[in-house]
């Protein structure tokens, strides 16, 4: 199975600042058919999962802007240029080009 | 607007069966390939299966294959899945997604 390697686990933020988590898989995540299937979701507390981001760097409808994603091959990063109270839970990214599809152990952004 | 929701889960023993389901609206849902992830109390979340519109492909993860069937019924905008033989891991809180649309989850409960 493909894993998919999170980086930091916990990110403690200050609003109005950037921040990163990086994503790494164990193998490329460079599909046949040209594409790189590597979704970012974002878990509010006491919430279902939301997709940010797909195929590494294309925002859903509704997302902000201040979110963007980027990568290729095995390294990913989802920034947050400006982070907002709203922002806080946790961050998966999860891989779709192999099977089974696999998520990271995610990333819990809290605010300092 | 989109929806999704689930039903069926609860509490039941080691071995037993269950047989969780999700209606969809506010979407063509026969145009979407869906997938079953659950999360366990507390943890991450895990892919567990998936199919293809038409229903004609499946995919399982390995803690689950041979003992969860995934299947949908396009007519009447419903995706199941049956699950044999639960074990005290299948613990979770199990959501419905296509990934652009998540429900808000079932609690499936294994314990003697």
């Amino acid at each position: 199975d493909v894993v998919m390697t999170q980086s930091p686990l916990s990110l403690p933020v200050t609003l109005g600042q950037p921040a990163s988590i990086s994503c790494k898989s164990s193998q490329s995540l460079l599909y046949g058919d040209g594409n790189t299937y590597l979704n970012w979701f974002h878990q509010r507390p006491g919430q279902s999962p939301r997709r940010l981001i797909y195929k590494v760097s294309n925002r859903d409808s509704g997302v902000p802007d201040r979110f963007s994603g980027s990568g290729s091959g095995t390294d990913f990063t989802l920034k947050i240029s400006r982070v907002e109270a709203e922002d806080v839970g946790v961050y998966y990214c999860m891989q779709g080009t192999h099977w089974p599809q696999t998520f990271g152990q995610g990333t819990k952004v809290e605010i300092k | 607007q989109e929806r999704l929701v689930e039903s069926g889960g609860g509490l039941v023993k080691p071995g037993e069966s269950l047989r969780l389901s999700c209606e969809a609206s506010g979407f063509t849902f026969s145009d979407y390939y869906m997938s079953w992830i659950r999360q366990p109390p507390g943890k991450g979340l895990e892919w567990v299966a998936y199919i293809r519109s038409g229903g004609g492909t499946k995919f399982y993860a390995d803690s689950v294959k041979g003992r969860f069937i995934i299947s949908r019924d396009d007519a009447k905008n419903f995706l199941y899945l049956q699950m044999n033989s639960l074990r005290a891991e299948d613990t979770a809180l199990y959501y419905c997604s296509s990934f652009d649309f998540w429900g808000r989850g079932t609690l499936v409960t294994v314990s003697s």
